[in-house]
């Protein structure tokens, strides 16, 4: 069974523009979280969508957003892109409303110059 | 209070030794403690987890001990292989928000 696939693999913007991430989750799962992974501050949660609620969010500036469509699929986007954006972007998806057995993609390593 | 704390940083095992890593929490109401390794460019995959009402869960060569009262767990990997070297986070749940630990960077010399 296909895996969570991310799009684009990768992606170079400029500081100040704005990025939007795809994640599309593994099927029947309902559940997508983001996770930010950069060398200086490890894995750090974005936010948590289920059912297209957003029911959890970690500790970012409000120019980091997210959504889930209808089937499950979710997009995130950072605006007025800082260098400090630079990291890999992973979504992970789950069946359940839990955390349990979480699903991660290969993520989005995006580049800010 | 949300922190995981992970350790050691690198390590470097002989083939067919045992690899351990330790982390502590702070939270008690963290209910899910996974250990996840990821492969450079790939993203972490699950390799086991376990529950804060049971002591100790193995699979394979993989088994994590859990400390309640020192809210601390491990991961022991017996029998290393040079295809067990890899980045190894462990992992606490608190409403489907995974806190990870920093990482360690495990090497499987032969």
């Amino acid at each position: 069974k296909a895996g969570v696939t991310q799009t684009p693999r990768y992606l170079i913007k400029t500081r100040g523009q704005q990025v939007t991430l795809s994640c599309s989750p593994i099927s029947g799962h309902r559940s997508v979280s983001w996770y930010q992974q950069t060398p200086g501050q490890g894995l750090q949660f974005l936010f948590e969508y289920f059912s297209e609620t957003q029911r959890n969010k970690g500790n970012f500036p409000g120019r980091f957003s997210g959504r889930q469509f209808s089937n499950s699929r979710s997009e995130m986007n950072v605006s007025t892109l800082e260098l400090g954006d630079s990291a890999l972007y992973l979504c992970a998806s789950s069946f359940s409303t839990d955390s349990y057995g979480y699903t991660f993609g290969s993520g989005t390593r995006l580049t800010v110059v | 209070q949300q922190q995981v704390k992970q350790s050691p940083q690198s390590l470097i095992v002989q083939k067919g030794g045992i690899s351990i890593i330790n982390c502590a929490y702070e939270n008690t109401a963290f209910d899910y403690f996974p250990w996840y390794q990821q492969f450079p460019g790939k993203g972490p995959a699950l390799l086991i987890a376990i529950r804060p009402d049971v002591s100790e869960k193995k699979e394979g060569r993989f088994t994590i001990s859990f400390n309640k009262s020192a809210k601390q767990f491990s991961l022991h990997i017996m029998d290393s292989q040079p295809g067990d070297s890899a980045t190894y986070f462990c992992a606490a749940d608190f409403y489907e928000k995974l806190t990870f630990g920093t990482g360690t960077r495990l090497t499987i010399i032969p």
